[in-house]
């Protein structure tokens, strides 16, 4: 049972344009909201995060929003730039056990074109 | 620089050995979590470590387990090597305890395949 969905495995963009990057979650439980992004043999860098009490996160050119209702979010990156080229993951976690242990989706490979 | 690096980077092993897995975390990363990344899927969660002390665990069986050291280096051990173990195994630490959500830094993962 997939907990965490990340439904489009790929995305492409031209360079200058807006990526819109989706997740969607099915635990009611989960209150803290991940962004990664990796790049071929490297592993995951942290991008951005959401707590569930914003709707709104923003970081420079990247913003994550929060639908708690729809249990959805999403990373929206403006202006793409060939460099964010990369699979970017979303991420979840309830922290009511107090330990924040993650859930990942599939990832999105995201292809922003010179 | 992530500040996390894990070694091997690859290792070829054969169906029913034991390897271990080796992560050195940044300085005052107290908590550390395992992760399991299958060929085209994300990350899967095995465990975590806290102050050298099983703080959580996945969907994994027993012969999957770990230990944590007070130098902030940590191991990851895989007895009875299966086919399905082959795998990017992912260590990521995080400053503070568990229950302080700052992210995790993850290193660049080993590559385990078994033969």
């Amino acid at each position: 049972d997939q907990q965490v969905k990340q439904n489009s495995p790929s995305l492409s963009v031209q360079e200058g344009r807006i990526s819109i990057l989706n997740c969607d979650y099915t635990n009611s439980m989960f209150d803290y909201f991940l962004w990664y992004k990796k790049y071929p043999a490297e592993g995951p860098t942290f991008l951005i995060s959401i707590s569930s009490i914003k709707d709104k996160n923003e970081d420079g050119r990247f913003t994550v929003f929060l639908n708690k209702s729809a249990k959805h979010l999403s990373l929206h990156i403006v202006p793409s730039q060939p460099g964010d080229s990369a699979v970017y993951f979303c991420a979840a976690s309830p922290s009511t056990s107090g330990t924040y242990k993650y859930i990942f989706g599939t990832g999105t490979r995201l292809k922003v074109l010179a | 620089e992530t500040g996390v690096t894990q070694s091997p980077t690859h290792l070829i092993k054969t169906r029913g050995q034991q390897v271990t897995l080796r992560c050195s975390s940044q300085s005052g990363h107290n908590t550390v979590s395992w992760y399991q990344q299958a060929l085209g899927q994300g990350p899967q969660f095995i465990f975590q470590y806290y102050r050298e002390e099983e703080n959580g665990r996945g969907n994994f069986p027993p012969r999957f387990s770990g230990l944590q050291f007070p130098n902030y280096s940590s191991e990851l051990n895989v007895n009875a090597l299966e086919l399905d173990d082959s795998a990017l195994y992912l260590c990521a630490s995080s400053l503070g305890s568990p229950g302080q959500n700052y992210g995790y830094t993850f290193g660049s993962g080993t590559r385990l395949t078994v033969v």
